[in-house]
């Protein structure tokens, strides 16, 4: 079983600041991982993935992660934060050895940004 | 590319009526899709995963009398709540993907909003 602990539920931040929401997994076998982002009323959108090589993954809208796996970690990270980037974000991780493919979300952090 | 659509995006009915959902993956064939149900503030709850040609796999506690998933081709699931009650009310979203593998991100429609009054 595999499960995903994103450690803030709100991160307000202003514009132009950098920002990192924290995604922490657990799994017994080895793991992708991924970002998805909800705008209101909206499905969600994937960011980005690793599924495996370099350990930093770019994804769009200027959002990078870093894969650790002896910290078990994938944090998203952005150096400058727009209005726009305000919505929820949900860190996944899915079995890379087989068996259930279904993903696992965290519950989501809000992204707030202040003018 | 990798596109699902999903309709009607916001319904309200009356109590005891019934709402069918459609999902479709309009480039790309999806053996698999998933339901989801989504409250307020809150992470995803998959409901169930539909299986083209054959039953659905409901998760733990979600009634399969109540939901009702239809996959018959392998382009369009459909979600029915049946006997619709308040307490169904709540953001519902289907997602599919191209290839069965893991590492193959999940693409989502847009949702939809039932509102049982």
């Amino acid at each position: 079983a595999q499960s995903v602990t994103q450690l803030d539920s709100q991160v307000p931040v202003f514009e132009e600041a950098p920002v990192e929401l924290r995604c922490n997994y657990s799994s017994s076998v080895s793991v992708y991982l991924f970002w998805y982002v909800q705008y209101p009323n909206q499905g969600l959108q994937l960011l980005l993935k690793y599924l495996s090589g370099s350990t930093l993954v770019k994804g769009i809208n200027g959002f990078e992660a870093e894969f650790n796996k002896s910290q078990t970690s994938f944090h998203l990270r952005k150096p400058s934060v727009h209005i726009s980037d305000t919505a929820e974000y949900f860190c996944a991780v899915s079995n890379a050895s087989g068996g259930s493919y279904i993903p696992t979300f965290g519950r989501g952090t809000s992204l707030i940004v202040h003018p | 590319g990798a596109v699902v659509s999903q309709h009607p995006s916001r319904v309200i009915c009356k109590s005891g009526t019934s709402v069918k959902i459609e999902c479709r993956s309009l480039d790309f064939q999806a053996t698999t899709m998933f339901w989801y149900r989504q409250f307020p503030k809150q992470s995803l709850m998959l409901m169930a995963t539909s299986n083209e040609g054959s039953k659905a796999t409901y998760e733990q506690g979600v009634e399969k009398d109540k939901f009702l998933i239809n996959h018959a081709s392998l382009t369009l699931s459909t979600l029915t709540v049946t006997s619709a009650h308040p307490e169904d009310s709540s953001f519902y979203i289907c997602s599919a993907r191209p290839s069965t593998g893991g590492g193959s991100p999940l693409h989502f429609g847009n949702g939809t909003r039932l509102t049982v009054t």
